[in-house]
Order: C-alpha cells, then structure tokens, then sequence
C-alpha cells in the first residue's frame, strides 16, 4: 500500500520555464490537497480538491494551476517559474473534510 | 483570523528529561485540533486529533491535550529517537477564513541526545 506518491523528488528549473508536479494516491480517498512549505513558515495551502470534479484556492494559489484528472491524481502546475517558487511542495489526501490528512514525501523544487 | 503559534521553535532535551510542546490558536468554531511529526526529508504523519476541551490523547511517550486556547504535546522521558518536528494544525468552521481547511504552526524542532 503506497499511500500518497509525489513524483518526481526533485527539480531544478530555470525562470520562465514550467512543469507540473503529479500526485496519486491509491486509499480511495475523495479530497486531495497541495501544500508548499519553505523555511520559518508553516505548510501553506495553494489548492485543493474537496471530491472529484471540483478545486478550489487555498490560502497562496498565485501562479499555480491544478486538474483533478480522476479520484486518484491530483496534479500541480507551474505555467512560468519565479525564484519566488523555490520551494517544498507536499500532496496530501483524507477520505472526508475533518479527517487526519495523509502526505506524500514531497517534491524539492530549486528555480534558479 | 484563523491562527496557529507553536512554541518553542526549537527544543533540546537529554535522553528521559520530559518535557512539553505548546500550540496556541485562534480559530472560528474548533472542528479539530491535529499534531503531526515530521522527519527530515519527510512528508508529516499523522499523530492525533483532539475535539473539544478536556480531551486528552496517548501514544507511547507522547501525550497531547487540549484547552480552549491551546494544546500541549507532553513527552515522557523521550528517547533519540523521538527527534522530529512536532506540527500543530487546527480546523476550523466552514465559514471562517480558512473555510475548514487545516491552518498549520511553524513547528517545535525536537532534538532528543542520548
């Protein structure tokens, strides 16, 4: 059971440029969530996905999209990367709104 | 506005000296409180949630409780193993600022020596 997979681990890009960071989790969990977290701050959210179909702002969703492509993947994107952006970015999932969140590893994002 | 503040931010404790993490927060209509533990290089795991006022929580050397105001993560002669940072997060009601979505502190970083 590989609970929350985050891929990939790590990225370097460079400014300007854009990537998108894939999230699956394989608990049948209905809402599924983006949170980055940088030094001195706490997790902040950027989206989420409260069940299949929907997504809606967090708390910093400023140059970011996302797509829940199914109930299993809930997929980040960068469409042009600001330094600003450098950061750890954590997926996480929990079957119901009220219930512990599960997170993945996480993915180590440098831009330069 | 919905707000978490953990204190200290960092703690060192020699092996078996107990000691306790504080979470203070101020949040619309409590639906949960959550404490986390995060390794290095690591995504949080989950360790407990707390409902109301009063309740209280075990897990071996840990123990959280629970105010109006703030919880408390009690360690009881912590062992090496027990160094991690320690998140606190709260929800609150689906029409404060945070819209139920969990508002996280900055974290205790323990650091337990032998």
């Amino acid at each position: 059971n590989a609970g929350v997979t985050q891929t990939p681990k790590f990225q370097v890009l460079k400014t300007g440029q854009s990537m998108t960071l894939q999230c699956a989790q394989d608990m049948n969990h209905n809402s599924m969530y983006w949170y980055r977290q940088d030094p001195g701050m706490g997790l902040r959210l950027i989206y989420y996905s409260a069940s299949e179909g929907t997504t809606d702002k967090g708390e910093v969703p400023n140059g970011y999209n996302v797509s829940r492509l199914n109930k299993r993947e809930f997929s980040l994107r960068l469409e042009s990367a600001a330094p600003s952006q450098t950061s750890v970015y954590f997926c996480a999932s929990t079957p119901l709104l009220g219930s512990p969140l599960h997170f993945g590893n996480g993915t180590r994002l440098t831009v330069t | 506005e919905d707000q978490v503040t953990q204190s200290p931010e960092a703690l060192r404790l020699q092996e078996g000296e107990s000691s306790s993490l504080n979470c203070s927060y101020t949040v619309s209509g409590l639906r949960g409180l959550f404490w986390y533990r995060q390794d290095p290089g690591k995504g949080p795991e989950f360790l407990f949630t707390l409902y109301s006022a009063g309740e209280e929580k075990e897990k071996e050397r840990l123990k959280a409780t629970l105010t109006k105001k703030e919880s408390f993560l009690h360690i009881t002669a912590p062992k090496p193993e027990d160094s991690a940072t320690y998140l606190c997060a709260v929800q609150g009601n689906l029409y404060g600022g945070s819209q139920g979505n969990l508002i996280f502190g900055k974290g205790t970083k323990l650091s337990v020596k032998p």
